[in-house]
């Protein structure tokens, strides 16, 4: 089944230790973004990965990084999370970035800084 | 202005009611159109596509408008199914080689029985 999966799904956790949010897809897309949701503000891009190695930011990078060592996995980084990172996390993979691809989206991690 | 713009809502309609969202977007360029369903804290998948000419799947219509910078969507004999978030989603370039799906924040579609 073709799907993007993250891991966690839900997170709880303390200012200041690090962590990492997976995100894989089994489509072979080369595109891959994160987002973040909040009440509000809608989506809004994290950073984007266009290829393996290639990454950007997007609107809202401060306090992230991102890697893309290979196609299919684009973790997210958050290496002190602050309060303000609480927040609804969305991965999302495209065959291609040059408009009229469809985006698929992983579940969503829920994070809590505390 | 905001890149994806959307009336928020919400809107309350009664079952087999039609009801018309719009979206507006500032870049011009844009060549990508897209309506998402967003159920709640659920991710958003897609809905349909928005092609120039319009399209249309079973109750629902598609339209863009290129000189005016809006899309559309129509729902028909709405179902209380349909009670979600809608999405209106545009791929505007990024950087020199780089494009990027900007979402507008929503439009919330509540049918009531």
């Amino acid at each position: 089944e073709a799907q993007v999966t993250q891991n966690p799904r839900y997170l709880i956790t303390v200012t200041g230790k690090k962590l990492t949010v997976t995100c894989s897809q089994n489509m072979n897309h080369e595109y891959m973004s994160w987002y973040r949701q909040d009440p509000g503000l809608g989506l809004r891009q994290i950073y984007y990965s266009m290829n393996v190695e290639v990454t950007d930011k997007g609107d809202v990078p401060e306090g992230y990084k991102v890697s893309r060592k290979e196609k299919r996995n684009f973790p997210l980084i958050l290496e002190s999370p602050s309060p303000n990172q609480t927040s609804l996390y969305f991965c999302a993979s495209s065959l291609s970035n040059r408009g009229g691809t469809e985006a698929f989206f992983g579940q969503g991690t829920r994070l809590t800084v505390v | 202005r905001k890149e994806v713009e959307q009336d928020p809502g919400p809107f309350n309609v009664p079952e087999g009611a039609t009801v018309a969202f719009n979206c507006t977007y500032s870049n011009s360029a844009s060549q990508s159109f897209f309506w998402y369903r967003q159920d709640c804290r659920k991710e958003p998948k897609l809905l349909m596509s928005v092609y120039s000419s319009g399209n249309e799947d079973g109750r629902f219509t598609a339209q863009l408008n290129r000189a005016s910078q809006y899309i559309s969507l129509l729902i028909r004999d709405s179902k209380l199914s349909d009670s979600a978030t809608y999405l209106c989603a545009v791929n505007g370039r990024k950087s020199n080689s780089g494009y990027a799906l900007n979402f507008g924040k929503g439009t919330s579609l509540l049918v009531t029985p």
